[in-house]
This record gives structure tokens, C-alpha cells and sequence, in this order.
């Protein structure tokens, strides 16, 4: 099955730097890769997705870029601001067309946005 | 994308006992799912919750110890049963509106089991 790590366990940053995750994942044939943000006491919250036919989307402070030949994507927050502190993972499924609901989750990221 | 509200929002059980997690969504969903999340770690997914036959079961699960409902395409239970301390944890249902389409979570039930 599919295997994904995640790194750093832990980011602290100083507020109005960047900030970037980085998760490798093992199957080829995965093609769908979300990123969520989980603050405490809340479930995970989607902030952004990939699909394997696009290398790089951004909306507003958040990009996720993806190399597929390298199996390997990552979540950029430029501008960081205190708010942005939270626990975030990353995650991917071969979806073969049909559900994306059975992911497999990165280990998580601290990050901590100083001000 | 649809709201999730999960009941209890959090509990503290006794050992041996059971615990029914109730997931209502305000809109009809395609696929409803059941996730894990040890304290500290990442999520993990039980099931899935079928409309009206028996979940789909992840490896290392099993109905006995984690029963699931899904009577229509709103609604899903959860039951943690025979709880020990082990099954402490966050108890996350999840959506996806219509095939394809973002998985979208509850705030969960955290659990804890003394």
C-alpha cells in the first residue's frame, strides 16, 4: 500500500518568512494530494490539493508543487502570519478515478509562526 | 462543501464499556468515512460507511470492535466497543460530497478511555 513521509516533524519560523513542508510518498500510481491544517481542538481543514496532471498550484500565501518522477510534493506558505500555527499533514491516494476519500496521511508537521 | 457535526465532541469512558459517535451531515454525501487519530499522531482510516449494507473495513480493524451505521446518505454511527485505554483517541467522520470531490472532516470526538 501507499507509504508517505513527512519532514520536518516540527517548523518554527519567525512571522513574514516562509515556510515549506516537504512529503515523499511511494506509489507511482498516486494521483491525488491534499493538504490539511488542523488547529487544536478541530478536525483537519483542506487547504489545498494537487492532481498528479498539474506540477505546481497556488491560492493566495499557499503553493503545493509536485515531481512526480521524484515522488515528492510540498506545501509552501510564504508571508507567514502567527495564524498559520498549527499541525499540518499532507496526504495521497491512488484514487483510480473513483473515491479520494481513503487517504494516507503524512506524520504532521508543527508549525509555529513567532511574532 | 457540507457541514459535519459530530456527536459527543468529547468523552471520558470507563474501561470495558461502549461508545456511540454519531456523524450528521447537512446535506446529502456521496461516500462517508470513519478516521482515527492516536494522540500526537497522524489519522488513520477505519472504514467506510456504506449506505445501507455492512462498512468496508481497513486492515487492522474489524466490525466487532468498531460497528458502523449508515442508515441514509446524511447520517453515520460509529461504536467503539469494549473500550481500554488503547482506543483513546480522536474519532474523526469525514465527507466526500460527490465522487471525486475533497475530503472534507468533522471536528471529532476525542475519547478518552480510563
Amino acid at each position: 500500500g501507499e507509504n508517505v513521509e513527512q519532514h520536518p516533524s516540527t517548523l518554527s519560523v519567525q512571522e513574514g518568512d516562509s515556510a515549506v513542508i516537504k512529503c515523499t510518498y511511494s506509489d507511482s500510481a498516486s494521483n491525488y494530494f491534499p493538504w490539511y491544517k488542523q488547529e487544536l481542538g478541530k478536525g483537519p481543514q483542506l487547504i489545498i490539493d494537487i492532481r498528479s496532471n498539474v506540477g505546481e498550484k497556488k491560492d493566495q500565501r499557499i503553493a503545493v508543487t509536485l515531481n512526480k518522477t521524484a515522488k515528492h510534493f510540498s506545501l509552501h506558505i510564504t508571508e507567514t502570519q502567527p495564524e498559520d500555527s498549527a499541525v499540518y499533514f499532507c496526504a495521497a491516494i491512488n484514487a483510480g478515478g473513483t473515491s479520494y476519500g481513503k487517504l494516507t496521511f503524512g506524520q504532521g508537521t508543527i508549525l509555529t509562526v513567532h511574532p | 462543501s457540507a457541514v459535519i457535526s459530530q456527536k459527543p465532541s468529547r468523552d471520558i469512558c470507563q474501561r470495558g464499556t461502549s461508545l456511540t459517535i454519531q456523524c450528521q451531515v447537512d446535506s446529502q454525501v456521496t461516500m462517508m468515512f470513519w478516521y482515527r487519530q492516536q494522540p500526537g499522531q497522524s489519522l488513520t482510516l477505519i472504514a467506510t460507511a456504506n449506505q445501507g449494507s455492512e462498512a468496508t473495513y481497513e486492515s487492522g480493524f474489524v466490525i466487532d470492535k468498531f460497528p458502523i451505521s449508515r442508515p441514509n446518505l446524511t447520517f453515520s454511527t460509529l461504536t467503539v466497543s469494549n473500550m481500554s485505554p488503547e482506543d483513546s483517541s480522536i474519532y474523526l467522520c469525514s465527507v466526500e460530497d460527490r465522487l471525486g470531490s475533497p475530503l472534507h472532516f468533522g471536528n471529532g470526538t476525542r475519547l478518552t478511555v480510563t
